[in-house]
C-alpha cells in the first residue's frame, strides 16, 4: 500500500499571505490528523477528521483551519501568515472508527517557511 | 492538555550496544495508548511500539522492547543492539482511549556511533 502522501513538499510564502497543504491519507483510512512541528513548541497537535467532519481540534488560532473530502484526502489551510508560522506540517491518517484510538501513519511533511 | 516528559534530549551510544530512553506521562485516566516514534533525519515520522495501558504485558517489536510502569506513569524505550539506522529523535506520545489526539514529549536525540 501506499503510504501518506503531503503536498507540496516546500513552500515559501511572505507574511500576510495564505497557504493551503494538501494530505492524501493510506488507501481505507478514513481517519486525517495535522501536527504542526516547530523548534520551539515541538509537534502540537493541529486537528482531525473523520469522515468529512472535525473530530478533534487543538489550541491553534482560527487562521487554521481544515476541511477533509469525501475520499478522505485533507486539506489545511492557514490565513494571514505570520512568521512563527514556519514549520513542518505533518499529516497522518488511521482507520480509527468513531470511537477509537488507532496507530497513526504519518506523511514526509510539508515544510513552510514564512518570510 | 497532556503532558508528556522526556529527559535526556541527547543520547550517544556505540553502535550494539543498548540505550534506553525514558517517557513519563500525567494522566488520572485508566484507558489509554502508549506510543513511540522515531523521526531520522528525513523527517518522516515512523512507528516504533505502541502499548495499550490495559495490557500489563509489555510490548516488543524485534529489538525495541519497552518498560511500562503504570503505577508510575513511565514508559521507557529500550533498543539492542544498536544500529546505524537507528540515529534519529525519538518521540513518546499519549492518546486517550477513543480518541485520536496524539501529545507528544519534546523528543531525545539518539545518535548511534559506528
Amino acid at each position: 500500500k501506499a503510504g501518506v502522501t503531503q503536498t507540496p513538499r516546500y513552500l515559501i510564502k511572505t507574511r500576510g499571505q495564505q497557504v493551503t497543504l494538501s494530505c492524501s491519507p493510506i488507501s481505507g483510512h478514513r481517519s486525517v490528523s495535522w501536527y504542526q512541528q516547530t523548534p520551539g513548541q515541538g509537534l502540537q497537535f493541529l486537528f482531525e477528521y473523520f469522515s468529512e467532519t472535525q473530530r478533534n481540534k487543538g489550541n491553534f488560532p482560527g487562521r487554521f483551519s481544515g476541511r477533509q473530502f469525501s475520499n478522505s484526502r485533507s486539506e489545511m489551510n492557514v490565513s494571514t501568515l505570520e512568521l512563527g508560522d514556519s514549520a513542518l506540517y505533518l499529516c497522518a491518517s488511521s482507520l480509527a472508527g468513531a470511537s477509537s484510538t488507532d496507530t497513526q501513519y504519518f506523511g514526509p511533511g510539508t515544510r513552510l517557511t514564512v518570510l | 492538555a497532556q503532558t508528556v516528559t522526556q529527559s535526556q534530549p541527547e543520547m550517544s551510544v556505540q553502535e550494539a550496544e543498548t540505550v534506553t530512553l525514558s517517557c513519563t506521562y500525567d494522566t488520572s485516566e485508566n484507558n489509554y495508548y502508549l506510543f513511540w516514534y522515531k523521526q531520522p533525519p528525513s523527517r518522516q515520522m515512523i512507528l516504533v511500539i505502541r502499548q495499550e495501558a490495559y495490557k500489563q504485558q509489555n510490548a516488543t517489536e524485534n529489538r525495541f522492547s519497552v518498560n511500562f510502569q503504570k503505577a508510575a506513569k513511565s514508559f521507557s524505550l529500550k533498543i539492542s543492539d544498536s544500529q546505524l539506522g537507528d540515529t534519529a529523535m525519538y518521540f513518546c506520545a499519549f492518546a486517550y482511549y477513543g480518541n485520536n489526539r496524539l501529545a507528544f514529549g519534546k523528543g531525545n536525540q539518539v545518535v548511534v556511533i559506528p
